[in-house]
Order: C-alpha cells, then sequence, then structure tokens
C-alpha cells in the first residue's frame, strides 16, 4: 500500500463546474497535509495546506480532511481551463524533520 | 525577486561521468531538499539539509551526494551515473509549509 495515494486521473470537468480531487494516506499520525499543483513541465507550487478535520477555504480552492477515515480532497469552485494541471497531495511524516511524502499525482482537465 | 535556482536545466550524459547540479536560493533559507520525480512513483526526497554542515538521507539517496558548505546553496553529486538516475531533479528551499521548488532539472543518462 502506497503511503499516499491519488487517482491519476484525468479528471475532466468543464468550465464553471466544482473539481473534486481525492486523496488518502496510510499513516494514521499524520498530522499535515499539502495541495500542490504542478503545470506540465514546471515545477510544483503550493496551493493550500491543511492541518485540522474539517474545510479549509482559500478563494477558488477548499481543503476538507478527515482524518479518521485518512482522507483529504480539494475542492475547485468556478474550474478555468487555467487549472488544468497535475495537482499532487502530500502528507508530512512524523518521522524525518520536515519530510514530505508526494501522492503521484491526480491530472486535472478543464474544457472550455 | 525570491527565487530558487538551479543549473543545468537540461543535461543529456553518459554512465560513469561525473555530475554536478547546483541549487541556490536567496531567501536565507536554513532547510533545503532535493527530489526526483519519476512517472507513477511521484516525487522522492533524495537528500535535505537543515543548516550549513548538517545533511541526512531521504527515501531514496543511493547513488547521490550533496553538500552544504553555505547556506544558499545545495548541491547535488552523481559520482557515477547510471541510466536508472534518469529524471527530473527538482531542489525544494524553506520549511513547511512553504517549501519553494526549483525550476527543475531534466537529466538523461545514456
Amino acid at each position: 500500500q502506497k503511503e499516499v495515494e491519488q487517482n491519476s486521473g484525468p479528471l475532466s470537468v468543464p468550465e464553471g463546474a466544482i473539481a473534486s480531487l481525492n486523496c488518502t494516506y496510510s499513516d494514521r499520525g499524520s498530522q499535515s497535509f499539502f495541495w500542490y499543483r504542478q503545470y506540465s513541465g514546471k515545477s510544483p507550487e503550493l496551493i493550500m495546506f491543511i492541518y485540522s478535520n474539517g474545510d479549509k477555504e482559500d478563494g477558488r480552492f477548499t481543503a476538507q480532511l478527515n482524518k479518521a477515515s485518512q482522507y483529504v480532497s480539494l475542492l475547485i469552485r468556478d474550474s478555468q481551463p487555467s487549472d488544468s494541471a497535475t495537482y499532487l497531495c502530500a502528507v508530512k511524516k512524523n518521522t524525518g524533520f520536515q519530510k514530505l511524502v508526494f501522492g503521484t499525482g491526480t491530472r486535472l482537465l478543464v474544457s472550455p | 525577486e525570491a527565487q530558487v535556482t538551479q543549473n543545468p536545466r537540461y543535461l543529456i550524459t553518459v554512465t560513469g561521468k561525473k555530475l554536478t547540479v547546483t541549487c541556490s536560493q536567496n531567501m536565507n533559507h536554513e532547510y533545503m531538499s532535493w527530489y526526483r520525480q519519476d512517472p507513477g512513483l511521484g516525487l522522492r526526497q533524495i537528500y535535505y539539509s537543515m543548516n550549513v554542515e548538517v545533511t541526512d538521507k531521504g527515501d531514496v539517496p543511493e547513488g547521490y551526494k550533496v553538500s552544504r558548505k553555505e547556506k544558499r546553496n545545495f548541491p547535488l553529486i552523481l559520482e557515477s551515473p547510471s541510466p536508472n538516475q534518469t529524471s527530473l531533479y527538482f531542489c525544494a528551499s524553506g520549511g513547511l509549509p512553504e517549501q519553494f521548488f526549483g525550476p527543475g532539472t531534466r537529466l538523461t543518462v545514456l
């Protein structure tokens, strides 16, 4: 079992729709969770992080965390073609200083 | 402008020929790290450094070396590259949650 799992996609949504990206993790003791966006050929950039159960909103993005189910999700409202990218879920390990474990990413395609 | 730079951006080399990928940051960060990204495997940490002269192994350190003689620089050294080190490499700077990634170095080892 991978430590962080994501569906590779592609997830296709029309412009204006809500895109829902999901991630599960195996270490029940994990406390910090991150979503990165990576455009093709570019480096990852942080878009959201969440530490507590529940929802955290930032503009069109909402991160959701359910520690009991070991589940993290990212919702993108009013999806735009410019949101088309690969979204990486990352979990901070309890062992190792500042250590992140990444999922393999979900490719999102937003069609005009 | 705050940035992380890597050089070279693209490199094709042959098995066994030593190479160094440089990484430099201008944000005075203590923490820096190196990742490789491979299809189906995601980003995996190679080495990290908590400060000058303090480095430690990540998940996939075999075949790599690092040094941290200055705070701003964290080079990745492949002393005898092999084809299985063909990958996309990213340097990252800064502690969580704000970890800034460099632009990447695409390495091909023939």
